[in-house]
């Protein structure tokens, strides 16, 4: 199993520019989610979806989309990217009932 | 608002010690998890201890939890150059589906 994988690794995008970070997983998991991560805050959650078509709001919604199509992808979509949304940014999945979450290895972005 | 706070921000100690860490939380939770971070990394889930227990072993880590205060604790014992990594406590409240974290301690292992 490849675990949770995302793309790019490494992103810089200009204000304004809009730009989609993937996130797949093999294991089955029907819970996924996206955080983002800033110095000295810990981990923050962006959105997360509880199975294949149904996403819902987590602590700093804004400025991201996302969908959930199939079981194995969470695409996060960010629409205007603002120097603000400059941060790391992980996705992860696990199953409803473990509640231990498996991450992602990451996909730093800059906005300039 | 992010839901734990761990203490103390940062922790060096020589390799052999003991390393210990706390989490204090505000609302009731059915879970609480410890993750690990090494530097670049992605988080590694290390240890869930469930709102009825109080105490949790594996390997070298030890996790308690207090749910009359809302806090944890995560020992490190014997503590290797390789426990060098920030330290992430995450709880799941009761009739939720989202995991909050605290802001992490770091922890340096001097060999």
């Amino acid at each position: 199993n490849a675990g949770v994988t995302q793309t790019p690794k490494f992103q810089v995008l200009k204000t304004g520019q809009s730009m989609t970070l993937q996130c797949a997983q093999d294991m089955n998991h029907e819970y996924m989610s996206w955080y983002r991560q800033d110095p000295g805050m810990g981990l923050r959650l962006i959105h997360y979806s509880v199975g294949a078509g149904i996403t819902d709001q987590g602590e700093v919604p804004n400025g991201y989309n996302v969908s959930r199509s199939t079981t194995e992808d969470f695409p996060l979509r960010l629409l205007s990217a603002a120097p603000s949304q400059t941060s790391v940014y992980f996705c992860a999945s696990m199953t409803p009932n473990s509640y231990e979450q498996y991450f992602g290895p990451g996909t730093r972005l800059t906005v300039t | 608002s992010q839901q734990g706070e761990e203490d103390p921000q940062a922790l060096s100690i020589q390799e052999g010690e003991n390393a210990t860490m706390n989490c204090s939380y505000k609302t009731s939770i059915n879970n609480l998890q410890w993750y690990r971070q090494n530097s670049g990394r992605g988080l590694v889930h290390l240890i869930l201890i469930r709102s009825n227990e109080r105490e949790k072993h594996s390997g070298r880590l030890r996790v308690t939890l207090d749910t009359s205060k809302k806090s944890s604790s995560l020992l490190i014992t014997a503590s290797r150059a390789a426990d060098t990594a920030s330290y992430f406590c995450a709880t799941w409240p009761i009739n939720d589906y989202k995991l909050s974290f605290g802001a992490g301690t770091t922890v340096t292992v001097r060999a």
